[in-house]
């Protein structure tokens, strides 16, 4: 049973646009992680949040951590054509649990 | 490049067949875990060991097993397959113990398994 809905499952944008990803659940996670994964290879991590409202930025991405824990978005400022991928959200209840995905295409 | 290795990296094979995949963490790392991502179910959650004992379980059929043996790596054996088998079969490891999760995981290459 998955835990963790993502939205959109699809995304396909053009270099330079923004975006935004979401990641919900009705569970409450002691932490929630995001992932990249690029064809052939396993998922790489991009950021750990564990208070609840946190935002941590990278570069061009910010992650938020919902107040109540149970939510999480990631943002994309000037998407780049590097930026596609799948992105995946995973919450720690007493396993690691990621969400259904969000494939991002960024076009030139 | 990870530092978690696994082996094979493709695997075709028929239905009722056995296969054993093997996983290398990364050195010193005493966590691995087992993940199955197939294109309609994203990424699942198998099994977890720690140190040689399990951890976690997840939605890990009967038909599978798996073990983490006294240096570190790890096989998960899938057995009488059937198609809805066909999947990549990722091997994390970290160095976070118990159910920790604030630390990273690192993923392997991954093995596709195909069933015919």
């Amino acid at each position: 049973t998955q835990l963790l809905e993502q939205s959109p499952q699809f995304l396909s944008i053009q270099e330079g646009e923004n975006l935004t990803v979401y990641c919900n659940s009705s569970s409450v996670f002691s932490s929630l992680q995001w992932y990249r994964q690029e064809p052939g290879e396993g998922p790489v991590l991009l950021v750990t949040v564990v208070t609840g409202g946190e935002v941590k930025k990278l570069k061009r991405l910010t992650f938020q951590f919902g107040d109540a824990r149970k939510d999480s978005s990631l943002h994309i400022t000037a998407a780049q054509p590097g930026d596609t991928g799948l992105y995946l959200c995973a919450g720690d209840t007493d396993k690691l649990i990621f969400g259904t995905g969000t494939r991002l295409q960024v076009f030139p | 490049d990870s530092g978690v290795t696994q082996t094979p990296k493709h695997l075709i094979t028929a239905t009722g067949q056995r296969v054993t995949l093997r996983c290398s963490p990364r050195s010193g790392d005493l966590s691995v875990y087992w993940y199955q991502q197939s294109l309609d179910q994203g990424l699942q959650f198998l099994i977890q060991y720690y140190n040689g004992e399990e951890r976690a379980k997840g939605n890990i059929l009967e038909r599978f097993s798996a073990q983490q043996f006294p240096d570190l790596h790890s096989e998960l054996n899938l057995s009488s397959l059937e198609l809805g088998d066909s999947a990549l079969y990722f091997c994390a490891s970290s160095a976070i113990s118990g159910t920790d999760f604030t630390g990273e995981l690192f993923f392997g290459e991954g093995s596709r398994l195909t069933v015919l």
